[in-house]
């Protein structure tokens, strides 16, 4: 029962282009979301995040979009960089002491 | 100065052993957390500790058992390692539990043959 979904397991950009990074989720209580990147036997690292009150948070060169009603989100990367080549994980989570659901995460290689 | 550290990185061991992981947290949080990442790459919350007190406790068999003696330390030990036990465990922390940043510690790989 995979409350929250990345249904791509990979994507490759050129250096420079835009990478969009797709995240759909079941649950309709989840009112918070982040994104975590993680690089190769490292720990994730928390990205950026957005509230349900908001349909778009912006952070430099990463944007987060929100559709409520398609219980979609995604990340926007741009410029894209070779040093964003990282596997990104989508998370959700409800307020209270409830954990965060995680998706597979999607490896994005950035190619110079 | 890492935040969230874990020892030991790897761990190969035979079934039917018992191991424990060790995860330190400098940042001087609240609440720490064992997460699993499974060969399907799910991550997926094991246990969550609120300053040393159990909160979160998702469907794990009792062969896992955490255990906080500070709040700046959670410790997984398992015993009668199974085959399926094979993974990578995560030990996060964060200020406050619910929808606060999770810091990650570095992962600890383990191979049960």
């Amino acid at each position: 029962d995979q409350q929250v979904k990345q249904n791509s397991p990979s994507l490759s950009v050129q250096e420079g282009r835009i990478s969009i990074l797709n995240c759909d989720y079941t649950n309709s209580m989840f009112d918070y979301f982040l994104w975590y990147k993680k690089y190769p036997a490292e720990g994730p690292t928390f990205l950026i995040s957005i509230s349900s009150i908001k349909d778009k948070n912006e952070d430099g060169r990463f944007t987060v979009f929100l559709n409520k009603s398609a219980k979609h989100l995604s990340l926007h990367i741009v410029p894209s960089q070779p040093g964003d080549s990282a596997v990104y994980f989508c998370a959700a989570g409800t307020p209270g002491n409830t954990p965060l659901v995680f998706g597979k995460g999607t490896r994005l290689s950035v190619i110079a | 100065d890492t935040a969230v550290s874990q020892t030991p990185k790897y761990l190969v061991t035979q079934m039917g052993n018992d191991k424990s992981i060790k995860c330190e947290q400098n940042l001087g949080h609240d609440t720490m957390y064992w997460y699993k990442q499974d060969s399907k790459k799910f991550l997926k919350i094991m246990f969550s500790y609120n300053n040393k007190e159990l909160i979160i406790n998702e469907t794990v068999p009792n062969r896992f058992s955490p255990k906080s003696p500070d709040k700046a330390h959670l410790n997984l030990h398992i015993n009668s390692l199974e085959l399926g036990d094979s993974a990578v465990y995560f030990c996060a922390s964060s200020q406050g539990g619910g929808l606060e940043t999770q810091y990650f510690g570095p992962g600890t790989r383990l191979l049960v043959l």
